[in-house]
């Protein structure tokens, strides 16, 4: 079956870093995504990986690893604004997206 | 960039009735939509594929005749919940890819609460 691991929650401080974890299993891989979805709204999209490496965007940066099945999202400097769920998802051979459970994340001051 | 709407955001109806959600893409065409389906604390559910000019495609434990899903035109897709009931309430989201499958363009969602 396919299958997409994350944390359940994770709590960090403002100003400082965190890191979401994902691993994946999955029938095919065309591309790993991070979304941020805040409670109550639609989720927004953060990055997008398909090769090897690290990425990076700002504050925001998505690293993958396809032979492990693994990627990461690591957020720097964090703001209170930063404060949402993160959701993992994986674009499968069938073009179908395979989504994770999400991470919450709690900033605190 | 890409702009996928829905209406409407939120709907309260009473148990038994139908609620039409529709979704729309304001600045591109849309072959393909996506419906999900998400419950408090929980991550996206597929419910289905809708196509243009053909027949959805359904998740498996979705029933169609339950959901039915209408894709009339390149730019709108409607989802329509029959005979509501209470554990029908959930967040609704629709999305579209927009230059390749791997670029999906989310709609704001449609929260349904069936009394």
């Amino acid at each position: 079956g396919q299958n997409i691991d994350q944390p359940t929650e994770m709590t960090a401080t403002e100003g400082a870093i965190v890191q979401i974890n994902c691993t994946y299993q999955t029938s095919g891989f065309n591309g790993l995504f991070w979304y941020q979805q805040h409670a109550g709204e639609a989720p927004t999209f953060l990055s997008y990986n398909v090769l090897d490496g690290l990425e990076e965007k700002g504050r925001f940066s998505s690293f993958l690893s396809r032979s492990k099945g693994y990627s990461y999202l690591l957020l720097k400097e964090l703001q209170m604004k930063d404060s949402a769920s993160y959701l993992c998802a994986v674009l499968d051979s069938n073009y179908q997206l395979i989504w994770g459970a999400g991470t919450k994340l709690i900033i605190k001051p | 960039g890409a702009v996928v709407s829905q209406h409407p955001s939120r709907v309260i109806c009473k148990s038994g009735t139908s609620v039409k959600i529709e979704c729309r893409s304001l600045d591109f065409q849309a072959t393909t939509m996506f419906w999900y389906r998400q419950f408090p604390k929980q991550s996206l559910m597929l419910m289905a594929t809708s196509n243009e000019g053909s027949k959805a495609t359904y998740e498996q434990g979705v029933e169609k005749d339950k959901f039915l899903i209408n894709h009339a035109s390149l730019t709108l897709s409607t989802l329509t919940v029959t005979s509501a009931h209470p554990e029908d309430s959930s967040f609704y989201i629709c999305s579209a890819p927009f230059g390749g499958m791997e670029t999906q363009y989310f709609g704001p969602g449609t929260r349904l609460l069936v009394l």
